[in-house]
């Protein structure tokens, strides 16, 4: 079965700083990875996906992955976070045409001034 | 416009007394999900519907039900909640692509 494992449950960074959120993955099967993002009181949003492909993966507000199959990563990076971002970020996994998507705890990230 | 939507936003309810969270949507997606998200802990799968398949995850308590009546709504009812089944429950729904669409969940409180 597959877990999702994201090691920091709390990132603070500072306005404009870069940041790097982890996630790493177990499984015996291909995968699709995503990351979804969650504001307060809000419900999940999709940020970004891999399913195949190039292993390097953006989304449009400047978020980018990739996927390393060797190590089983999936790590979130942003080069230069807004006070905009601050959220809290959830990595998840579906084995190649399951319909069930497990998610890891998550990972606050709070952006100062 | 929400596609996914969740009613209540906030549910009170008392130890034992049955209740029941209700998740719509404008999609027509064939796919609905209900996980049970406990505070910072990952959202956890309880079931899901492959149009009118009804899917248990093997560790989701009998004391959770599930109603699908028709393509738009889903139910989720609890039979006799207890503290520990105070958290955030949120509606998602999939339609042949990977990507799912997540309702503003409801959260529920244990008196």
């Amino acid at each position: 079965a597959q877990s999702v494992t994201q090691l920091d449950s709390q990132v603070p960074v500072f306005e404009e700083a870069p940041v790097e959120l982890r996630c790493n993955y177990s499984s015996s099967v291909s995968v699709y990875l995503f990351w979804y993002v969650q504001y307060p009181n809000q419900g999940l949003q999709l940020l970004l996906k891999y399913l195949s492909g190039s292993t390097l993966v953006e989304s449009i507000n400047g978020f980018e992955a990739e996927f390393n199959k060797s190590q089983t990563s999936f790590h979130l990076r942003k080069p230069s976070v807004h006070i905009s971002d601050t959220a809290e970020y959830f990595c998840a996994v579906s084995e190649g045409g399951s319909e069930k998507l497990v998610f890891g705890k998550g990972t606050k990230l709070t952006v100062n001034p | 416009d929400a596609m996914v939507i969740q009613n209540p936003r906030y549910q009170v309810t008392q130890f034992g007394k049955p209740v029941t969270l209700s998740c719509s949507q404008t999609l027509n997606h064939n796919v609905m999900y209900w996980y049970q998200q406990k505070s910072s802990q990952a959202p956890k799968l309880l079931f899901h519907y492959y149009d009118k398949d009804f899917n248990n995850e093997a560790d989701t308590p009998d004391n959770f039900q599930s109603r699908r009546p028709n393509t738009s709504f889903c139910f989720l009812d609890i039979r006799s909640p207890g503290l520990g089944d105070a958290a955030m429950y949120l509606c998602a729904t999939r339609h042949r692509t990977e990507k799912l669409f997540f309702g503003s969940g409801t959260q529920l409180s244990v008196l």
